[in-house]
Formats: C-alpha cells, structure tokens, sequence
C-alpha cells in the first residue's frame, strides 16, 4: 500500500524557518517525481514544488521562489521542503504528492502556521 | 504561466440532479488536466486523469471530458457523498495550476 506521511509542520514566527517531511512507503520512490501542494485555511489548492526522480529538475511557484527548497533523498524514502522567511501568507496545510499517469497519491498533510 | 478558470464557483443541486463544472486553460495544453475531488479536512481525490479517463475505484457517474483549452467535469446523477469540493489541475507546463474550485452544496 502506498503511504505518504508528511510532518515537521508548526507554529513559527514570520522570518522563521521549518523543514516538511514527507516519508514514502509502498512503492519505488526513486522512480517518481514529487510534488508539494498547500491550502491556505478556507481557500483553494496552490502548487508549491516539484522534483524529478533524482532531483535533476526542480521547479517552485513564483510565490516561494528563493524562499523553499525541495529536495530527496531517495535512499530514505523522503521528500523534504526547506522553507524559509516565512510569511502569514504562508500558512496552509502543506501536502506532499506523487501524481502522475494513471495513479495519484496524497498524503494527510501537515499544518504550517506563521504567526507571531 | 497557465491560468485555469473554473466555474460556476459554487452551485447548489438535489441527489439525483446532474452537474456540470467547467474550466478553461488560458492555452492550450492538450489533455493534460486532471479533476479532484475534496471534503473538508481530507486530503484531494483524483478522479479523472487524462482530461477523459476514470480513477480506478471511481463510480462511473463522474466523467471528464475536453482537450486544448476546455474542459469538462460532469456528474450524471448526484449521490449524497458528491457534495464535496472539486477541483481541476492541468499539468501541461512544468509547473501545475488549479482552478479556482467549486463548491456542490445541497439543494
């Protein structure tokens, strides 16, 4: 069975910093690109990140671009989100994603809240 | 970038009634889009693929259709457990763009 389980979400003041795991299980992580996706509370999906299967192509929303970092380490199993200067702006529940071809893979998703 | 418009943002109907949800890319990008479904506090659904092809698992109520730049999310007979938010995703250029949503609520 596939699993994505994110964590490291939080309370952090703006300026601050977090990093957001997601470790996958249940199928060839190597083998798949992978996503970030967050939602603001009460609004609509916004795409964060993606990575390619090793890491050779990486692209972010214009709205964390030079803020977030994705990477992987597919030895471990995991995708990570390096975010930083965070804003109100950015709080939402970050959720990672396989999502591509014929399957489509969510995990529950992690809560990030920057207030002070 | 792409930009998705979806619409109606929000629409009420009966159990029974048939839906229709719509969005529109602001180029062409093939049939690469993808439709979601998600209830509150729950992570999104993917329901169709493809712009046209059925998620395994999925009731065969739910069908997608288009190409290019329209795009089409019907569902023939709603069921109570529909009422949900849905969503489009195309995934066309390197970076993905949701539509707006729409909220099916109950008549």
């Amino acid at each position: 069975e596939v699993q994505l389980v994110e964590s490291g979400g939080g309370l952090v003041k703006p300026g601050g910093s977090l990093r957001l795991s997601c470790a996958a299980s249940g199928f060839t992580f190597s083998s798949y690109s992978m996503n970030w996706v967050r939602q603001a509370p009460g609004k609509g999906l916004e795409w964060v990140s993606s990575i390619s299967s090793s890491s050779s192509y990486i692209y972010y929303a214009d709205s964390v671009k030079g803020r977030f970092t994705i990477s992987r380490d597919n030895a471990k199993n995991s995708l990570y989100l390096q975010m930083n200067s965070l804003r109100a702006e950015d709080t939402a529940v970050y959720y990672c994603a396989r999502d591509s071809g014929t399957n489509s893979y969510w995990g529950q998703g992690t809560l990030v809240t920057v207030s002070s | 970038d792409i930009q998705m418009t979806q619409s109606p943002s929000s629409l009420s109907a009966s159990v029974g009634d048939r839906v229709t949800i719509t969005c529109r890319a602001s180029q062409g990008i093939r049939n690469d889009l993808g439709w979601y479904q998600q209830k509150p506090g729950k992570a999104p659904k993917r329901l169709i693929y493809a712009a046209s092809s059925l998620q395994s698992g999925v009731p065969s109520r739910f069908s997608g259709s288009g190409s290019g730049t329209e795009f089409t999310l019907t569902i023939s007979s709603l069921q109570p457990e529909d009422f949900a938010t849905y969503y489009c995703l195309q995934h066309n250029s390197y970076s993905w763009t949701f539509g707006q949503g729409t909220k099916v609520e109950i008549k």
